[in-house]
């Protein structure tokens, strides 16, 4: 069954850096998302991506973060330089043809900024 | 504002037994409202999607209701299974999906 993909699995860096997430989403999906936990909260949502541009974006989606989708099958979330604050678990996800479909979510990656 | 809200917030159960999760949500506008279960650690998995006018659905032992009206849902599990520890979460679609806190479940021998 195809799944979405997600690495690295932990991040480790130190505050100030720039990091990139990468994801591959389900091969035909159209739409794809990036959403965050900070450890013991709830899961926000950060951008809405679809036909190369952002559709949504969250007011945690400020200028540090950006998306990009530099091939057919990549999808990364950038953060230009990292805060204590943005320690949490990263999660992709996309969905088939309509951004209310169904998501399917990636296995996250583990951010800590040091 | 935009808000689902989650109780309780954690339930212990005896395995065999069954349970109700509860989700209130003041999301507008309204597209449809899902179940997830999330593993520690790992990424939410769904276990239904309801549009407005569905008021049931079910996916094996999982069955989730919706009254549009009252704008509430719950998660019916039945015949609980130590495999059925983690945490619940709904999420409510208007223009972005927003996510309640969870239940995280314990199901103990």
């Amino acid at each position: 069954e195809p799944e979405v993909t997600q690495t690295p699995s932990h991040q480790v860096t130190q505050m100030g850096q720039e990091v990139i997430l990468r994801c591959v989403p389900i091969s035909n999906h159209l739409y794809f998302y990036w959403y965050r936990q900070i450890l013991g909260q709830k899961v926000e949502f950060l951008v809405s991506f679809y036909n190369n541009e952002i559709s949504e974006k969250s007011e945690i989606f400020d200028d540090q973060f950006s998306v990009e989708r530099p091939d057919g099958s990549n999808f990364t979330l950038k953060i230009r330089s990292t805060k204590l604050e943005d320690s949490a678990m990263y999660f992709c996800a996309s969905s088939p043809t309509r951004e209310d479909d169904e998501q399917y979510f990636g296995p996250g990656t583990r951010l800590t900024v040091t | 504002k935009n808000q689902v809200e989650q109780s309780p917030q954690s339930l212990i159960i005896l395995e065999g037994k069954n349970c109700t999760l509860q989700c209130n949500y003041t999301v507008s506008p309204f597209s449809n409202l899902r179940w997830y279960k999330q593993d520690t650690g790992r990424g939410p998995v769904s276990l239904t999607i309801m549009t407005f006018s569905e008021n049931t659905k079910s996916n094996g032992r999982y069955t989730a209701t919706l009254d549009a009206d009252t704008k509430q849902s719950s998660l019916h599990i039945t015949a609980s299974q130590l495999s059925d520890s983690a945490s619940y979460i709904c999420g409510v679609y208007g223009n972005k999906l927003v996510f309640g806190a969870g239940t995280i479940l314990r199901v103990k021998s």
